[in-house]
């Protein structure tokens, strides 16, 4: 029930385009939904960051979507640019301790 | 630099050897966190602190771990006799209150 689901594993996108990444998670305990950058070799980046009262929040290209009846959120990075090459997480958090999910790693090719 | 520092960012050590890792948060963050990653996995929970009070621990801690805010400010994290299994990115976070959660560089721990 801690879990968080996330896909796909791995995503590779065209300069310009559209990335998604799916998570979904079942403990309804969860209160916030922080999603995290991480390059090889580096500490994870806080991105973006929803709550559940909230269906949508964007910040400049990056958008995640919520939706709270099936569990599920997602992150859309929008005109995706060869910089965005890193690996994703999205996490929830439950009594004061993120659960992530597994990564993504995404590829942006120019 | 007033992000969350951490040191070494790197440490090789031979199997059996005590190790510790410092963990300096963000200055008026009272909330401290560690975690550990593993290659290929996201991080996962080991413990936090509020203040200097330790208030949770993961079962991921086993007796060989032991962690220690001293005055509210920095933390150490130390592993006993390290096993092979303990090589992963020890990562530290830190947030005021229920707040937004920053990462440090991590620490990368290598058992030989």
């Amino acid at each position: 029930q801690q879990q968080v689901k996330q896909s796909p594993q791995s995503l590779i996108v065209q300069k310009g385009g559209i990335s998604i990444i799916n998570c979904a998670y079942e403990n309804t305990a969860f209160d916030y939904f922080p999603w995290y950058q991480q390059f090889p070799g580096k500490g994870p980046a806080l991105l973006i960051a929803i709550r559940p009262d909230v269906s949508e929040k964007k910040e400049g290209r990056f958008t995640i979507s919520f939706n709270k009846s099936a569990k599920q959120f997602s992150l859309h990075i929008m005109d995706s640019q060869p910089g965005d090459s890193a690996t994703y997480f999205c996490a929830a958090r439950a009594r004061n301790k993120l659960v992530f999910g597994a990564g993504t790693i995404l590829r942006v090719k120019s | 630099d007033t992000g969350v520092s951490q040191d070494p960012r790197h440490k090789i050590t031979k199997r059996g050897q005590n190790v510790t890792f410092r963990c300096d948060p963000i200055s008026e963050h009272n909330r401290l966190y560690w975690y550990r990653q593993t290659l290929g996995q996201g991080p996962e929970f080991l413990t936090y602190f509020q203040n200097e009070a330790q208030l949770e621990k993961s079962r991921l801690l086993s007796d060989r771990f032991s962690a220690e805010r001293p005055k509210g400010s920095f933390s150490t994290l130390e592993i006993q006799r390290t096993e092979q299994g303990d090589s992963a990115m020890y990562l530290c976070a830190s947030s005021y209150q229920q707040g937004k959660a920053f990462f440090g560089q991590g620490t990368r721990l290598t058992v030989v």
